[in-house]
């Protein structure tokens, strides 16, 4: 998992926008994911993106990729109390949808009201 | 859409013990598996890849004496943390590939040794 960076964590206000960065390793990756995890509980698929695309726009969330520098973001708009979890970013190894995934280090959000 | 099943979601036991976690997947055939650790307030890190009707794949450093792993059906894999220790306490957790891009985790089980 360390090979998948993530800043530890960030704390916003309700209605502002959040933005979590990851920084991974393998430039083969094939698919980036954005889970979520909220406390004692699994994990929630937010979203993904193809390594072949820029953006991706998924109603409050969007994500940027930056294959050359191999950063991954995560913005979240309007953001909400409910909101408050723990984000991993991840990577999939072994080729096209296989999901082995190898997870950042997770992004805790904490948004205020 | 597609469902993984994890249990027990907790299971506190006593040392020395051997505790076994079922994964599912309900409504589709996983022939792939695959058994993630979390340490507190760490990211997932994955233990095994469980193959059906093959020996699991396990990565670097775990044990695979430690942590048996058996696929032998095209739904169920199952962990089997052995002579378990406090050491092994923590947050496990499956998921399979779907049909596409998208992996289905289960719920995750939390294993306390004591």
């Amino acid at each position: 998992g360390e090979d998948v960076e993530q800043s530890l964590f960030l704390s916003v206000r309700e209605g502002d926008s959040s933005v979590i960065n990851c920084t991974y390793t393998d430039s083969s990756s094939t698919y980036l994911y954005w889970y979520k995890q909220e406390p004692g509980a699994g994990l929630q698929l937010l979203t993904y993106i193809f390594s072949n695309m820029d953006m991706k726009q998924d109603q409050r969330l969007t994500v940027l990729l930056n294959k050359k520098d191999k950063h991954l973001s995560l913005r979240i708009a309007d953001t909400q109390t409910g909101d408050s979890a723990i984000y991993f970013c991840a990577e999939s190894r072994g080729g096209g949808a296989t999901n082995k995934l190898i997870f950042g280090t997770g992004t805790l959000l904490a948004v205020q009201p | 859409g597609a469902v993984v099943s994890q249990h027990p979601s907790r299971v506190i036991c006593k040392s020395g013990t051997s505790v076994k976690i079922e994964c599912r997947s309900l409504d589709f055939q996983a022939t792939t598996m695959f058994w993630y650790r979390q340490f507190p307030k760490k990211s997932l890190m994955l233990m095994a890849t469980s193959n059906e009707g093959s020996k699991a794949t396990y990565e670097q450093g775990v044990e695979k004496d430690k942590f048996l792993i058996n696929h032998a059906s095209l739904t169920l894999s199952t962990l089997t943390v052995t002579s378990a220790h406090p050491e092994d306490s923590s947050f496990y957790i499956c998921s399979a590939p779907g049909r596409n891009t998208e992996a289905f985790f289960g719920q995750g089980t939390r294993l306390t040794v004591v």
